[in-house]
């Protein structure tokens, strides 16, 4: 059964510091999203992103944040100078041909920053 | 605007019992609804959704939900709690342009024995 992939599972990084995370989407899927869940919190949307461009993005997706598909199959978020607060699991989610179609999560890259 | 509320935050039942995890929506188009399940350290996984077809939605693992307008409502039910079903479910709705998901706050469900 296909699935949406991330890597890595767990990232610890200093504060400051640059974090690239990772997300294979499903393969025929045309929408792929970023969501974070701070420990204990809702999930909140950060972006999406449909035929190469950002098609929405939340207030939390400020300018340290970056969405990138760089080869047709990754689908990357980079984090540019993280702080303490960024710290969360960050879902992957793809969905398919057309809108309202469900959304296929990631189980998540947990990022620690320190 | 698109928006769900989950009443409950916490939810315990005996096994063998009826779940109900509540969920109300706002929207302002006709709504296309889901409920996802979280398991202790895993991502998100679809357990139903609603998308105009039939009111009454099946899913996954014996669940099923009901998508009331009058009510704004799509409430998850399971007739008979396992202990497997302790877990965080998480209600959606997605938004008029298809492009993101909104969530609720979540319902952490506990089964006891």
């Amino acid at each position: 059964e296909p699935e949406v992939t991330q890597t890595p599972s767990h990232q610890v990084t200093q504060m400051g510091q640059e974090v690239i995370l990772r997300c294979v989407p499903i393969s025929n899927h045309l929408y792929f999203y970023w969501y974070r869940q701070i420990l204990g919190q809702k999930v909140e949307f950060l972006v999406s992103f449909y035929n190469n461009e950002i098609s929405e993005k939340s207030e939390i997706f400020d300018d340290q944040f970056s969405v990138e598909r760089p080869d047709g199959s990754n689908f990357t978020l980079k984090i540019r100078s993280t702080k303490l607060e960024d710290s969360a699991m960050y879902f992957c989610a793809s969905s398919g041909q057309t809108m309202n179609t469900e959304a296929f999560f990631g189980q998540g890259t947990r990022l620690t920053v320190v | 605007a698109q928006s769900v509320t989950q009443l409950g935050s916490h939810v315990s039942v005996s096994e063998g019992a009826l779940v109900l995890l509540r969920c109300n929506y706002s929207s302002s188009v006709p709504p296309y609804l889901f409920w996802y399940v979280q398991y202790p350290n895993q991502g998100l996984q679809l357990l139903l959704k609603y998308t105009s077809a039939a009111t009454l939605v099946k899913g996954i693992n014996g669940f099923e939900a009901e998508f009331k307008k009058s009510e704004t409502s799509f409430h998850l039910t399971k007739p008979s709690a396992h202990m497997s079903d302790a877990a965080e479910y998480f209600c959606a709705v997605s938004g008029n342009t298809g492009n993101q998901f909104y969530f609720g706050t979540g319902t952490s469900l506990t089964v006891i024995p």
